[in-house]
């Protein structure tokens, strides 16, 4: 069965840093990019940052650049998103997503596989 | 990067057809045919429902389908049931690698 299994989540002081970790398994992580996904309370999904399935190319919204830094080992089956100079508004629920990925020459720009999600708690 | 527009709520009655717009530019939803919905139950994860605008997953019921028109991407639900009651959200491919979400909306089975 294909999962993902966020954690790392936690209080943290504005200004502070925290690191997420997604543990996959069922599929051939190193085959597939990844993508971080959040979402603030009572708010919509906001698209963070993704890896390639290699880890050399990285990808980040304008929200988060300069402050996440998304990374991969591939012989842990474990993608990071390690958060500095957090802010009141990176609080949210973040989930690891899974990307469709490339098949016969076609690569899908989906998410098929989520995770139930960590919680991030950035307090005043 | 700015969220894609969704209406905030849409009811039908069961066995109705109710369909979510989706409001992009031509620098998303306009530019490729990447169109992705979700669906999301309170206190849950985002399913995927939908993807290349018009594609359903295996085990996604054929009630639920996609288009698109010019920067704008719909999904429609037909044959509404209870469990169809959940958040929805579209989301783009905006290029380089990077992806947009909508602003999410509230689907209600009176």
């Amino acid at each position: 069965e294909v999962q993902l299994l966020e954690s790392g989540g936690g209080l943290v002081q504005r200004g502070g840093s925290l690191r997420l970790s997604c543990a996959a398994s069922g599929f051939t992580f190193s085959s597939y990019a990844m993508s971080w996904v959040r979402q603030a309370p009572g708010k919509g999904l906001e698209w963070v940052s993704a890896i390639s399935g290699s880890g050399g190319s990285t990808y980040y919204a304008d929200s988060v650049k300069g402050r996440f830094t998304i990374s991969r080992d591939n012989s842990k089956n474990t993608m990071y998103l390690q958060m500095n100079s957090l802010r009141g508004e990176d609080t949210a629920v973040y989930y690891c997503a899974k990307e469709g990925g490339a098949v016969a020459g076609v690569y899908y720009y989906y998410m098929d596989v989520w995770g139930k999600g960590t919680t991030v708690t950035v307090s005043s | 990067q700015s969220a894609l527009t969704q209406p905030r709520s849409v009811s039908g009655s069961p066995g109705q057809s109710v369909t979510i717009s989706c409001t992009g530019t031509s620098s998303d939803v306009g530019a490729y045919n990447y169109v992705s919905w979700y669906q999301q139950h309170p206190g849950k994860a985002p399913k995927l429902l939908i993807y290349d605008v018009s594609k359903r997953p295996s085990g996604v019921p054929d009630r639920f389908s996609g288009s698109k028109s010019g920067n704008t991407a719909s999904l429609t639900i037909s044959g509404l049931q209870a469990e169809d009651e959940a958040d929805y959200y579209c989301c783009s491919y905006a290029g380089s690698y990077t992806y947009v979400f909508g602003t999410g909306t509230k689907v209600t089975v009176l």
